[in-house]
């Protein structure tokens, strides 16, 4: 499954919204209606973190100013007031089949 | 705390052997499957190779299927990734992260466990 994010790059002054486009190749439903698609946060340096999972349920400890939505092969990461510690590479992953495929990454400036 | 902790990486050359190694902890390991993920120098994310819990199941990406073998020991708490045939192109750093959780029914929470990843260069 090819998984395409738009745009690679993205500038958003602190306060502003941003938004993140994932788009599968291939449906991401599974059982119970459920699409697996995670989105992850890597920050200058660190090791990759988890903001999403199922599309829309966020990882424990991560703010409600991340949310995720869509279904089947059209996904959006939203971080509705961005700030300045939200700088980084963030990645869509499916984990609908293996081998499970990152999109390219959308780096974050502010 | 739950963590994982890789180890095992260092400098190959073409064609050589590495054994990565995978500590986990905070967690009852043996219920959940296990991945390698990799990255490239100023690239993005790879996923290489999953393990289920009880090893039914081992996946594997074209590009390492048949050098790669990803094994685990639950009474070590460890996953192992096995890399022969190196290549120029599998230098990057290698990540563990924790995946499903295995109940006897399966529940996905995404990637939520990282350990910091350990440096394989072939060279």
């Amino acid at each position: 499954i090819v998984m395409t994010q738009s745009p690679l790059s993205l500038s958003v002054s602190p306060g502003e919204a941003a938004s993140i486009s994932c788009i599968s190749s291939q449906s991401l439903l599974g059982s119970k209606g459920k699409s697996y698609l995670d989105w992850y946060l890597q920050k200058p340096g660190q090791t990759p973190q988890l903001l999403i999972y199922l599309s829309s349920t966020r990882a424990s400890g991560v703010p409600d100013r991340f949310s995720g939505s869509g279904s089947g092969t059209d996904f959006t990461l939203r971080i509705s007031r961005v700030e300045a510690d939200d700088v980084g590479v963030y990645f869509c992953m499916q984990a609908r089949q293996t081998p499970r495929t990152f999109g390219q990454g959308t780096k974050l400036e502010i | 705390e739950r963590q994982v902790v890789e180890s095992g990486g260092g400098l190959a050359q073409p064609g050589g052997s590495l054994r990565l190694s995978c500590a986990a902890s905070g967690f009852t390991f043996s219920s959940y499957e296990m991945n390698w993920v990799r990255q490239a120098p100023g690239k993005g994310l790879e996923w290489i190779s999953s393990i289920t819990s009880r090893s039914h199941d081992k996946n594997y990406v074209d590009s390492v299927r048949g050098r790669f073998i990803i094994s685990r020991d639950d009474a070590k708490n460890s996953v192992f990734l096995q890399m022969s045939s190196l290549r120029v192109e599998d230098t990057a750093v290698y990540y563990c992260a924790r995946g499903t959780l295995d109940t006897g029914r399966y529940y996905y929470y995404g990637l939520d466990v990282w350990g910091r990843g350990t440096t394989v260069t072939v060279s």
